[in-house]
């Protein structure tokens, strides 16, 4: 139980397009997700977390109007990339906080993002 | 300061071996202690969480907490070159975000 998955896996894509990542809860309802970014070697860096049916709260310095994060369902967070530049390409991870009161949290399997 | 301190390694032991990974913090108020543990170009896997002091085993792998000090320890026997990943600790105090630390880069050589 407790899967995250996250779709697509890997992506690339031209410099000024628009990049849209899905993240699913697929056994269990999420009512907090979260969006981590993370470079070679390094630790995870929390862009924003998500509640379903409301606006995502985004960590200091990270660009709203850039990362748009979607939480439609207690199932399914979208973050979309616009406009993206070569300085976005990252591995994208989601996570998906288990709403039973347990303070457990589980990740998706991450996105690879390539921006030429 | 940062809030969680972990040796980022590259941490290198022989298989069988006893792995022991470490974690210092220093808000009193994190609760919650979890260890991921992370494949390279993956998502991380939780392997284990505790609630305030005490210790946790889980088959090979022991989550220990030492709130007085706060010290946080997971400990891998009879390690295998399957265990080698990079390990990170977490922590939560009920509210806010899950607060990382580096994350230690462990191999375990056959």
């Amino acid at each position: 139980g407790a899967v995250v998955s996250q779709h697509p896996s890997r992506v690339i894509c031209k410099s000024g397009t628009s990049v849209k990542i899905e993240c699913r809860s697929l056994d269990f309802q999420a009512t907090t997700m979260f969006w981590y970014r993370q470079f070679p070697k390094k630790s995870l860096m929390l862009m924003a977390t998500s509640n379903e049916g409301s606006k995502a709260t985004y960590e200091q310095g990270v660009e709203k109007d850039k990362f748009l994060i979607n939480h439609a369902s207690l199932t399914l967070s979208t973050l979309t990339v616009t406009s993206a530049h070569p300085e976005d390409s990252s591995f994208y991870i989601c996570s998906a906080r288990v709403t039973s009161g347990i303070s457990e949290q589980f990740f998706g399997p991450g996105t690879r993002l390539t921006v030429l | 300061q940062k809030e969680v301190e972990q040796d980022p390694g590259p941490l290198s032991v022989p298989e069988g071996a006893i792995v022991s990974l470490n974690c210092t913090y220093s808000n009193s108020a994190f609760q919650y202690f979890m260890w991921y543990r992370q494949y390279s170009r993956k998502g991380p896997e939780l392997l284990m969480y505790t609630y305030s002091s005490g210790n946790k085993e889980d088959g090979r792998f022991t989550a220990q907490v030492d709130k007085s000090s706060k010290y946080i320890s997971l400990f891998i026997r009879d390690s295998q070159p399957s265990d080698s990943a990079t390990y990170l600790c977490a922590m939560w105090e009920g509210a806010q975000k899950l607060v990382f630390g580096q994350g230690t880069r462990l191999t375990i050589n056959p």
